[in-house]
């Protein structure tokens, strides 16, 4: 595998239920991002990692929970979801700050589209 | 703090055109700008960059942007449209030490046969 990846592709669940997203990069990278693309609405980030510990989290619902085991993997999930929360569900990484790199060039993976019924 | 403006939500041309699609920033500090693409179903794709030094910045698939601070724009062009162009493209402003980079809202370029 190489670049960003994204498991599952695609997630249909309802509103009680309970699912994970899963994030992962051979890029080498130190730094993950969540984010929300919903329709007509611009690029919403969500959550930041760095160097697997949280450095942002953007106002977002505690029905999304995020995970960094390690800077290589990235979790999101997911409980009581609302149907407004049907979007695509973007990964993303980039070199870490400490790398002397101080702008962020990231990396996205394909992304999830969830859709909650 | 920073934001970013995209001038036109679609922007329609025919295959064989220029293609403009226009991109404005505001930056408290010496901005880095970025053009992504996104394909239908995929994540987004870095076209090009700007970080500093020369302020025509050529990308990938015969793209370029220029960064023109008096006017805090940062315009993407292509002087010849193909069909494979079709796509969304976002324009994004970042700064320094920080990990929050900026997203406008995109804009969707239909190419016409």
């Amino acid at each position: 595998e190489t670049g960003v990846t994204q498991t599952p592709r695609h997630l249909v669940m309802g509103m009680t239920n309970k699912k994970s997203l899963k994030c992962e990069q051979h890029l080498g990278h130190n730094a993950m991002y969540w984010y929300k693309q919903s329709a007509k609405k611009p690029l919403e980030l969500m959550f930041v990692y760095n160097f697997k510990e949280q450095t942002e989290n953007n106002s977002v619902p505690s029905r999304f929970s995020p995970e960094c085991p390690n800077s290589s993997h990235l979790f999101l999930h997911l409980h009581t979801l609302q149907p407004e929360d049907s979007a695509l569900y973007l990964c993303a990484s980039s070199q870490d700050f400490l790398a002397g790199f101080t702008y962020n060039e990231q990396f996205f993976g394909p992304g999830t589209r969830l859709t909650v019924l | 703090a920073q934001s970013v403006t995209q001038l036109g939500s679609h922007v329609s041309v025919s295959e064989g055109a220029l293609v403009l699609l226009r991109c404005n920033y505001s930056s408290s500090v010496p901005p880095y700008l970025f053009w992504y693409v996104q394909y239908p179903n995929q994540g987004l794709q870095l076209l090009l960059k700007y970080t500093t030094g020369a302020t025509l910045v050529k990308g990938i698939n015969g793209f370029e942007a220029e960064f023109k601070k008096s006017e805090t724009s940062f315009h993407l062009t292509k002087p010849s449209a193909h069909m494979s162009d079709a796509a969304e493209y976002f324009c994004a402003v970042s700064g320094t030490g920080g990990f929050k980079t900026i997203f406008g809202a995109g804009t969707r370029l239909f190419v016409k046969a």
